[in-house]
């Protein structure tokens, strides 16, 4: 089974801080994705990666930045928390290449920023 | 702005009846639409997905319509038992890999 682990389940900030959340993958997959859920929202793509320090910006990109040094790892940075980054944070992995491949997520972290 | 768009935002249905949740879109460039399944306290797990040249996709209770020229997919659940209560999401992509994901549907099965 696919097995995508997020470092933290619950984390709480304050405003101001430099904030990291670390997701590994452990199928070896190309593709990483870091999402965030918020009620009424759906899933909104903040940044993904298709191979070890490559990145694209995705839908909200704004505050946030990512690290990939190891295919397995990636890490979402919020470079300075604020109060509207509350929210549940997702990572996501997949194979690349031709036809779609499912996504596999992780259990999430909720963030809260005080 | 929505790439896709779901609705219901929240559904209740009785033990045994048929659960529908719908999903349209505009980027006819689309080619893949899965379904998602996120229990309370878990990511979302794939369900099931189609992919335009087909028009139904069934696995056990759960059925994927499809109209490509409506624009248009919904997910069924025949049979809903209290064990699906969940959100639903739908999404699609381009095939280039990145998912669009619909706002959700809370689904709440009544024993």
């Amino acid at each position: 089974d696919v097995k995508v682990t997020q470092s933290s389940r619950y984390l709480v900030k304050r405003t101001g801080e430099k904030v990291f959340l670390e997701c590994v993958q452990d199928m070896d997959h190309e593709n990483m994705f870091w999402y965030r859920q918020d009620p009424g929202l759906g899933l909104r793509l903040i940044y993904f990666s298709y191979d070890v320090k490559m990145k694209e910006k995705g839908d909200i990109p704004e505050g946030y930045s990512v690290s990939r040094e190891k295919k397995e790892r990636f890490s979402l940075i919020l470079e300075s928390a604020s109060t509207n980054q509350t929210s549940m944070y997702l990572c996501a992995s997949s194979f690349y290449g031709q036809g779609s491949w499912p996504q596999h997520f992780g259990d999430g972290t909720r963030l809260s920023i005080l | 702005q929505q790439q896709v768009k779901q609705s219901p935002q929240s559904l209740i249905v009785q033990k045994g009846g048929i659960s529908i949740i719908n999903c349209a879109y505009e980027n006819t460039a689309f080619d893949y639409f899965p379904w998602y399944q996120q229990f309370p306290g878990k990511g979302p797990a794939l369900l099931i997905a189609i992919r335009p040249d087909v028009s139904e996709k069934k696995e056990g209770r759960f059925t994927i319509s499809f109209n490509k020229s409506a624009k248009q997919f919904s997910l069924h659940i025949m049979d809903s038992q209290p064990g699906d209560s969940a959100t639903y999401f739908c999404a699609a992509s381009t095939g280039a890999n990145n998912l669009f994901f619909g706002t959700g549907t809370r689904l709440t099965v009544i024993p």
